[in-house]
């Protein structure tokens, strides 16, 4: 079992609510992502992360922000939430191999938000 | 344009038989595929992973299969199950970059009827 949490599993808050999502790896990853799912859509990368202090725009544009101060912790920040961020975010943390690419990347259960 | 291409984008059977799904990609260089399965409301959980010299790879009733020279993977499934009743991600690796990033099909929801 991945050992990859998000808090909360679900969140209903009001417009214009800041929020943050939280994930965390326990498995020393350097590589961690957010993705963006909506019902039966695929994944859109919103935002990733090669390590401590390094933070990337995925290929959806997203009005979150992230940080990563931290190697095990990744949070997603949305600063005023509307409704048209009502979605399914998924964290994600892979390892690295120099000259393989990516191994495995293990996903967290994601948070389902709704913006009321 | 690096991309994963997965058919069919849903598919019903009945509990006991089998089914494959496809994958086909123009990742580029390639690094490896994993197939995923993601039951609804949940993160996807990995089945399978490929690398360039792997052809077929099971694990207990799936079985993955990938052809490096066309750039397809299926991913089969024997005597289903009505818990393989999920969404099926197709998940390509490239290492074009000191660290690969990853691209994703947009799955084949799949099934599984009594």
């Amino acid at each position: 079992e991945a050992d990859i949490y998000q808090t909360p599993r679900y969140l209903v808050i009001g417009t214009g609510k800041k929020i943050t999502l939280e994930c965390s790896q326990t498995m020393g990853h350097d590589k961690m992502y957010w993705y963006q799912q909506d019902p039966g859509m695929e994944l859109h990368l919103i935002h990733y992360s090669y390590g401590v202090n390094s933070t990337e725009k995925g290929d959806l544009s997203s009005e979150s922000t992230v940080s990563r101060i931290r190697t095990e912790h990744f949070p997603l920040t949305l600063e005023s939430a509307r409704p048209s961020h009502t979605s399914q975010y998924l964290c994600a943390s892979s390892e690295v191999l120099r000259g393989q690419g990516n191994t495995e990347a293990f996903f967290g259960q994601g948070t389902r938000l709704t913006v009321v | 344009k690096n991309q994963v291409e997965q058919s069919p984008q849903s598919l019903i059977i009945l509990e006991g038989k089998n089914c494959t799904l496809q994958c086909n990609y123009t990742v580029s260089p390639f690094s490896n595929l994993r197939w995923y399965k993601q039951d609804t409301g949940r993160g996807p959980v990995s089945l399978t992973i490929m690398t360039f010299s792997e052809n077929t790879k099971s694990n207990g009733r799936y079985t993955a299969t990938l052809d490096a020279d066309t750039k397809q993977s299926s991913l089969h499934i024997t005597a289903s199950q009505l818990s393989d009743s999920a969404s099926y991600i197709c998940v390509v690796s490239d290492r074009g970059s000191t660290l690969g990033r990853l691209y994703f099909g947009r799955g084949t929801q799949l099934t599984v009827w009594p």
